[in-house]
C-alpha cells in the first residue's frame, strides 16, 4: 500500500497499554480541530473532533483533550489494540472555513 | 467511504507527458479537495472545490489544474508531469464538518 511511514515520529506501545499521541498547532484563531487515522494503503479517517470552546471530548475508546495556552492538542487511546496501529493526524481549521490545515503525522505501533 | 472512487489507483509515468486524476463522488457533495501526500509532509492541498466551475488553488497547487464540470467529478490535471509530482494523490469530500478520504492514486514520474 501506500508508505506515508517514513520520517514520522514514532510511538510504540504494548496491546492493552493507553496510548497518547501529542500534535503541537500554530493558529490561535483555530476553532476546530479533526484528528485522523490513517491505515497502510487507505485513506485518512476521521476519528474525532473539537471545537475551541471545549477542552476535553470522549468517544468509544478515544479521547482529544485542548490545551488552548500552548496549543496543544493530544489524542488518548485506551486499551490499545493491534488494529490501532497507523498513522494519526491532527488537523485545525480557523474562521470557519472549509480548509483543515494538516499536522505531520504520528506513527503508532502496537506490538501484540 | 463516502462514495467516492479515484482513478486510477497506480499510475508510472514519464517526465513531460500530461495525466489527469480522476476523483468521482455520488452523494451531491458541494466540497471537493486535491491533496497530495509525501513522506514527512503529511497531507498538503492541491486545489479545491466549493461548486461546479467553483475551485481554488491550495499551497501547492503550481504545476497543478483542476476542472470540476459536474458536481459528481473533479479532475486534477498535471500538464507535463514532473518526477517532483510523484506522489500519492488523495481527493476528499466534505460532509456536514468532516471530510472523507478517497483510496489514494500512487502517482510515479520517471
Amino acid at each position: 500500500g501506500e508508505s506515508v511511514g517514513l520520517h514520522l515520529p514514532t510511538l510504540s506501545v504494548q496491546e492493552g497499554d493507553n496510548s497518547i499521541i501529542n500534535c503541537a498547532y500554530s493558529n490561535s484563531a483555530s476553532d476546530y480541530f479533526i484528528w485522523y487515522k490513517q491505515e497502510s494503503g487507505k485513506g485518512p479517517q476521521f476519528i474525532i473532533d473539537i471545537r475551541s470552546n471545549m477542552d476535553k471530548r470522549q468517544g468509544q475508546r478515544v479521547t482529544v483533550l485542548l490545551n488552548k495556552t500552548v496549543k496543544h492538542l493530544s489524542l488518548q487511546i485506551a486499551a490499545t489494540q493491534p488494529g490501532d496501529s497507523a498513522v494519526y493526524f491532527c488537523a485545525e481549521i480557523s474562521g470557519g472555513s472549509y480548509i483543515p490545515t494538516f499536522g505531520r503525522g504520528t506513527s503508532l505501533i502496537v506490538h501484540p | 467511504d463516502a462514495g467516492i472512487t479515484q482513478s486510477p489507483r497506480h499510475k508510472v509515468t514519464e517526465t513531460g507527458t500530461p495525466v489527469t486524476l480522476r476523483c468521482h463522488q455520488t452523494e451531491n457533495h458541494r466540497y471537493m479537495y486535491w491533496y497530495r501526500q509525501d513522506p514527512g509532509h503529511g497531507l498538503r492541498l492541491i486545489h479545491y472545490s466549493y461548486g461546479v466551475k467553483d475551485t481554488d488553488k491550495g499551497e501547492v497547487s503550481d504545476g497543478y489544474s483542476v476542472s470540476r464540470s459536474k458536481t459528481e467529478d473533479f479532475l486534477l490535471t498535471l500538464e507535463s508531469a514532473t518526477s517532483s509530482q510523484t506522489s500519492v494523490y488523495f481527493c476528499a469530500i466534505l460532509e456536514g464538518s468532516e471530510q472523507f478520504f478517497g483510496p489514494g492514486t500512487r502517482l510515479t514520474v520517471l
